[in-house]
């Protein structure tokens, strides 16, 4: 692992199922991120995690948990998926709140 | 009304010009990042500055806190300088979580 591991690359997921993506970063960063980004919306903030052990919501938290039990390691749980969380999912770490953001390589989601 | 403007929204060039990409915000800022997302996905950090200018290679980026006004230059551009180049802003109140503008697609032509 070098950076941020996103998994899966992409997911075509029937509505009502239950979804976790995975997000893993070996740099030893505090604070991870988790975005969505929809055509013509830009990035939007889903939910964040400054430290392990604590987690915030972002912009657009409704419909996702979170959970950071460890620094490498932050999920995103979709409990019940609906079509409008179609969209490019991107994990984000750095050192600290005013530091650059690595970014994963994204998982594209199709909810149908 | 989006608190980051980016203009254009679209920019196709022939190689060798100097392009210049502008991102304007309406709040108040501690930093200001410009990212580079290329086709098929990936998102690479370019600069984050707060202040004056940043030169990384051909890429030059700028920022006037007063006049809250941001741009990006590459000069001697290239095609695989063809991206979508996106501003996000530090928000100094609030939670400080980054606001991202919509980005601008640059294309460049052999």
């Amino acid at each position: 692992i070098a950076g941020i591991t996103q998994a899966p690359t992409s997911q075509i997921l029937a509505a009502g199922r239950r979804m976790t993506l995975r997000c893993t970063q070996d740099m030893r960063h505090n604070a991870m991120y988790w975005y969505r980004q929809d055509l013509g919306l830009g990035l939007r903030l889903i939910h964040y995690s400054n430290t392990a052990g604590t987690t915030g919501k972002g912009e657009v938290p409704d419909g996702y948990s979170v959970s950071r039990a460890n620094t490498d390691d932050f999920p995103l749980t979709l409990a019940s998926a609906v079509p409008s969380q179609t969209s490019v999912y991107f994990c984000a770490s750095s050192p600290d709140r005013q530091s650059a953001l690595h970014f994963g390589n994204g998982t594209r989601l199709t909810v149908t | 009304k989006n608190e980051v403007e980016q203009s254009p929204q679209n920019l196709t060039a022939q190689e060798g010009e100097f392009i210049t990409i502008n991102c304007s915000y309406s709040v108040g800022i501690s930093a200001l990042h410009w990212l580079q997302q290329h086709p098929g996905g990936g998102i690479v950090s370019l600069f984050m500055l707060s202040s004056g200018k940043k030169k990384h290679g051909r890429l030059i980026a700028t920022i006037n806190i007063q006049e809250k006004h941001s741009s990006l230059h590459i000069t001697a551009s290239h095609p695989r300088d063809s991206a979508v180049y996106i501003c996000a802003v530090v928000p100094n109140f609030g939670n400080e979580k980054l606001t991202f503008g919509t980005g601008t697609r640059l294309t460049i032509i052999p």
